[in-house]
């Protein structure tokens, strides 16, 4: 069964702390790998995408990473801002969703 | 437009009425699915259509739900009789090279 797993489901840091985000997939065939942000009441927002070859993408203070051999992905966020509080969400493919990490910035 | 645009923003219905959820994609992506998010979960695939192919109809809850797209533009998804579990933000996205771009969602209270 094509599933992906995130982990932690939820994360607390102070403003200017770095954090990583983990996700696992078992998705075959693998097409590609997306992390997007979500903040509350909004739709989610492409932050990275990677195909098969590429095993590290950066968007700003956003760096993803793909292990295609362990199916790991992660989302490391430098410098964490306040703005940063929302749910990240891995997705594989078109159709099969991480349930997301929460992450709140504390000042 | 410069997005994917969904109507209405907020929809309010009675248990057993049916409702119609619109959205505009992106003027040129071929690629549009909708997706059910239901609070405090994941993103939940619906429907998935690709030009003039057949749609992915693999993800729909139940035979209350239909969806079309006409012209290859416009999509609707539509949800017979409705249930207090369908209750949820229905998104919508539009896909070009692999980039996903979502619309700002309707929210469907059944009460």
């Amino acid at each position: 069964k094509n599933q992906v797993e995130q982990s932690p489901q939820s994360l607390i840091i102070l403003e200017g702390k770095n954090c990583t985000l983990q996700c696992n997939y078992t998705v075959s065939p693998f097409s590609n790998l997306r992390w997007y942000k979500q903040d509350t009441g909004r739709g989610p927002v492409s932050l990275t995408i990677m195909t098969f070859s590429e095993n590290t993408k950066s968007n700003g203070r956003y760096t993803a990473t793909l292990d295609a051999d362990t199916k790991q992905s992660s989302l490391h966020i430098t410098a964490s801002q306040l703005s940063d509080s929302a749910s990240y969400i891995c997705v594989v493919g078109e159709s099969t969703f991480g349930d997301g990490t929460t992450l709140t910035v504390k000042p | 437009g410069a997005g994917v645009s969904q109507s209405p923003s907020n929809k309010v219905t009675e248990k057993g009425k049916d409702v119609e959820l619109r959205c505009d994609p992106i003027s040129g992506h071929t690629a549009l699915y909708w997706y059910r998010q239901s609070l405090g979960q994941g993103l939940e695939f619906l429907i998935y259509f690709q030009g003039n192919s057949a749609p992915d109809k693999s993800g729909l809850p139940s035979d209350r739900f239909s969806a079309e797209r006409t012209g290859g533009s416009v999509s609707t998804l539509t949800i017979q009789r409705t249930q207090q579990e369908d209750s949820a933000v229905y998104l919508c996205a539009s896909v070009y090279r692999g980039a996903a771009f979502f619309g700002q969602g309707t929210r469907l209270t059944v009460v």
